[in-house]
C-alpha cells in the first residue's frame, strides 16, 4: 500500500504571496491532519479533516486554511505569506475518526523569502 | 492546558548501550501515547504506541512504559545501533482530540 504523499516537496515563495500544498492519504484512510514543524516551535497541529469536514483546529491565524475532497485528498492554503511561515508542513492520515495511529508523509519544505 | 514535556533534548550513547527518553503530560490527556522517529529529510514514523490500559509494551529492542498516575511515559531502546540515530518525538492525544507532540530528542549513537 502506498504511503502518504505530499506535493510539492520543496517550495520557495516571497512575502505576501499565497501557497497551496497537497496531500494524498493512504488508500482507504478518511482522516487527514496537517502539522507545521519548525526548529523553534516543534510540531504544531494545524487542523484535521474527516469526510470533507474540518473536525479540529489548532491555534493558527485565519491565513491558514484547508479543505478535503470526496476522495480524501486534502489541500492546505496559506495566504499573505510571512517570513515566519517558513517551515516543514507535514500531512498525516489515519483510518477513521479515532485520533490514533497517524501515518505521516515526507512533508513540504516551504521557504518564504 | 495541553502540554507534553520531553527530556532530554539531546542524548549521545555508545553503540550497544541503552537510551531512555522521558515525557510528561498535563491533565486532560486521553488514552493514547505514540512515539515517532524522524530521520533527516523524512516525516515522522510511528515506532511504538501505548494505550492507558497497558503499563508497558515491548517490540524487539524498543519498549514504552506508561504511568498514568504520575502522568509520564518513557521510551527505552536497548542495544542501540548507529541506525537508531534520529530525532524521537513523544505525543499524547488530549480530550480535545488533538495529538500534541513533545519537543523532540536528538539521539546520536556512536559506533
Amino acid at each position: 500500500k502506498a504511503g502518504v504523499t505530499q506535493t510539492p516537496r520543496y517550495l520557495i515563495k516571497t512575502r505576501g504571496q499565497q501557497v497551496t500544498l497537497s496531500c494524498s492519504p493512504i488508500s482507504g484512510h478518511r482522516s487527514v491532519s496537517w502539522y507545521q514543524q519548525t526548529p523553534g516551535q516543534g510540531l504544531q497541529f494545524l487542523f484535521e479533516y474527516f469526510s470533507e469536514t474540518q473536525r479540529n483546529k489548532g491555534n493558527f491565524p485565519g491565513r491558514f486554511s484547508g479543505r478535503q475532497f470526496s476522495n480524501s485528498r486534502s489541500e492546505m492554503n496559506v495566504s499573505t505569506l510571512e517570513l515566519g511561515d517558513s517551515a516543514l508542513y507535514l500531512c498525516a492520515s489515519s483510518p477513521g475518526r479515532d485520533r490514533d495511529t497517524q501515518y505521516f508523509g515526507p512533508g513540504t519544505r516551504l521557504t518564504v523569502l | 492546558g495541553e502540554n507534553v514535556e520531553q527530556h532530554p533534548s539531546t542524548l549521545s550513547v555508545q553503540e550497544g548501550d541503552s537510551a531512555v527518553i522521558k515525557c510528561t503530560y498535563s491533565d486532560s490527556a486521553s488514552n493514547y501515547f505514540p512515539w515517532y522517529k524522524q530521520e533527516l529529510g523524512k516525516g515522522p514514523q510511528l515506532i511504538i504506541d501505548i494505550r492507558s490500559n497497558v503499563g508497558e509494551k515491548k517490540d524487539q529492542r524498543i519498549a514504552v512504559t506508561l504511568n498514568k498516575t504520575a502522568k509520564h511515559f518513557s521510551l527505552h531502546i536497548t542495544e542501540t545501533q548507529p541506525e537508531d540515530s534520529a530525532v524521537y518525538f513523544c505525543a499524547a492525544v488530549f480530550n480535545t482530540d488533538k495529538l500534541i507532540f513533545g519537543t523532540g530528542t536528538r539521539l546520536q549513537v556512536f559506533p
